[in-house]
């Protein structure tokens, strides 16, 4: 079973441009969540989809902005990028969460993103 | 909200020897989920062991295991036997039960290193 892919692995983008990064969840799950993870700052929760709608969203801007499609993949856009947007942004997928109940969360290996 | 600390910035262990890693966290709901994760140097996020707060008794997987303190609010990881594989980051987390916020909620992150 293919696992969550990611894509691109690095990404290097200049102040003010937009990036784009993709993720495809494993076969079968409908939730994809993104995190940023910053030097020192550990994971911080960006956005959550599932079935194609925008579930929850972290404290970052408008900026940070995303969508999911019929497959499930998603991708994540930010725009007017900023040097301190250069990070590793993970994607993971699960299940949908039913309340109570943990179906664990399936991470992919990350998107380097580096602004200059 | 809930918060996820994690004090320790760095361990390290002799190979073979046993080592606690620890976690505190904050957070006023009854029932949750608490996480170890394991981040070695290919970035992806591997699930070490996962605790249900409802349930008194301490999760273990093969050499790791948790000392859950609920009152304390209180998640210490223990890994017996300590291998070269292990050395990694390693991150305590938590997730909400409550139906709309089951993000995952990290500490910091503790580099283990392990000594041949």
């Amino acid at each position: 079973e293919a696992g969550v892919t990611q894509s691109p692995t690095h990404l290097i983008k200049t102040r003010g441009q937009q990036a784009t990064l993709r993720c495809s969840p494993i076969s079968g799950h409908t939730s994809v969540y993104w995190y940023q993870q910053a030097l020192g700052l550990g994971l911080q929760f960006l956005l959550w989809y599932d079935e194609g709608e925008e579930r929850n969203r972290g404290n970052f801007p408008p900026r940070f902005s995303g969508r999911q499609f019929p497959n499930y993949s998603s991708e994540l856009n930010v725009n007017a990028l900023e040097l301190e947007d250069s990070a590793l942004y993970l994607c993971a997928s699960s299940l949908v969460p039913d309340r109570g109940h943990d179906y664990g969360y399936t991470f992919g290996s990350g998107t380097r993103l580096t602004v200059v | 909200a809930q918060t996820v600390t994690q004090s320790q910035p760095e361990m390290s262990v002799q190979e073979a020897e046993t080592v606690t890693l620890s976690c505190t966290y904050d957070t006023s709901e009854s029932d949750y989920y608490l996480f170890w994760y394991k981040q070695p140097p290919s970035r992806q996020m591997i699930l070490v062991i996962r605790q249900e707060a409802y349930k008194q008794q301490n999760a273990t997987e093969n050499r790791f295991s948790v000392n859950f303190q609920k009152a304390a609010k209180s998640f210490s990881l223990k890994i017996s036997d300590s291998q070269l594989g292990d050395a990694a980051m390693y991150f305590c987390a938590y997730r909400s039960t409550n139906f709309g916020n089951e993000k995952l909620t990290f500490g910091t992150g503790t580099r283990l290193t392990i000594i041949p």
